[in-house]
């Protein structure tokens, strides 16, 4: 099962920033914060993730909280081709098999 | 550098017939994972191949199978199809067992 918690919707206006928040209240020390997103009937894409530091690349930044019990995905200026369903996922970061454990996610749509 | 690939695109089967999907990985990337995402679910992990061999396998029944080849490209086989195995099938690569996992379009099987 997931071991995240997402708003299964969220609206943002084209411009803004989007802000897309996850609980993961048992996330384990060794365990990162993944975030991919699925754009309609695509695969899914790797956006960022992170361990406990702020990340930031060319299409996101990530905040984790201190306690790191939850994140926020941001996207600095949403543009409609950005709505998508955005997963958040907690993954070991160990050798051997550490699949991706995908949730609901939550449903971005990106409004004109 | 190509990035991962899959065929065919769709594909319709009847119940009881066998089916297999192909992915090739995106270059340099030694590892495979598969995952079957049914219509308004996340992704739910399959199987996963490391050089050639199986490495870690999700809640899936023994008529799905799969092999990696020397190229690391993979095919996923079911058996014996059912109503329910309907869905689209993500392959995902990535250069480490624990990489980022690089996600191919999909293949989308009905089974009627």
């Amino acid at each position: 099962d997931a071991k995240t918690t997402q708003p299964p919707s969220m609206d943002c206006a084209e411009g803004r920033a989007a802000n897309l928040p996850c609980n993961h209240s048992t996330i384990s020390g060794n365990e990162y914060v993944y975030w991919y997103r699925q754009i309609h009937s695509q695969g899914p894409q790797y956006i960022i993730h992170g361990l406990k530091n702020n990340e930031t690349n060319e299409m996101a930044s990530l905040i984790i909280t201190e306690d790191r019990k939850s994140s926020t995905l941001i996207l600095p200026h949403a543009t409609l081709r950005d709505t998508a369903v955005y997963y958040c996922i907690v993954r070991g970061f160990i050798s051997g098999n550490t699949p991706l454990v995908f949730g609901k996610g939550t449903r971005l749509s990106v409004i004109a | 550098e190509t990035g991962v690939t899959q065929s065919p695109t769709h594909l319709i089967k009847t119940r009881g017939q066998q089916v297999t999907l192909r992915c090739s990985s995106q270059s340099g990337h030694n590892t495979v994972s598969w995952y079957q995402q049914a219509l308004g679910q996340g992704p739910q992990f399959i199987f996963q191949y490391y050089r050639e061999e199986e490495n870690g396998r999700g809640n899936f029944p023994p008529r799905f199978s799969g092999l990696q080849f020397p190229n690391y490209s993979s095919e996923l086989n079911v058996n014996a199809l059912e109503l329910d195995d309907s869905a689209l099938y993500l392959c995902a690569s990535s250069f480490s067992l624990g990489g980022e996992q690089y996600f191919g379009p999909g293949t989308r099987l009905t089974v009627t």
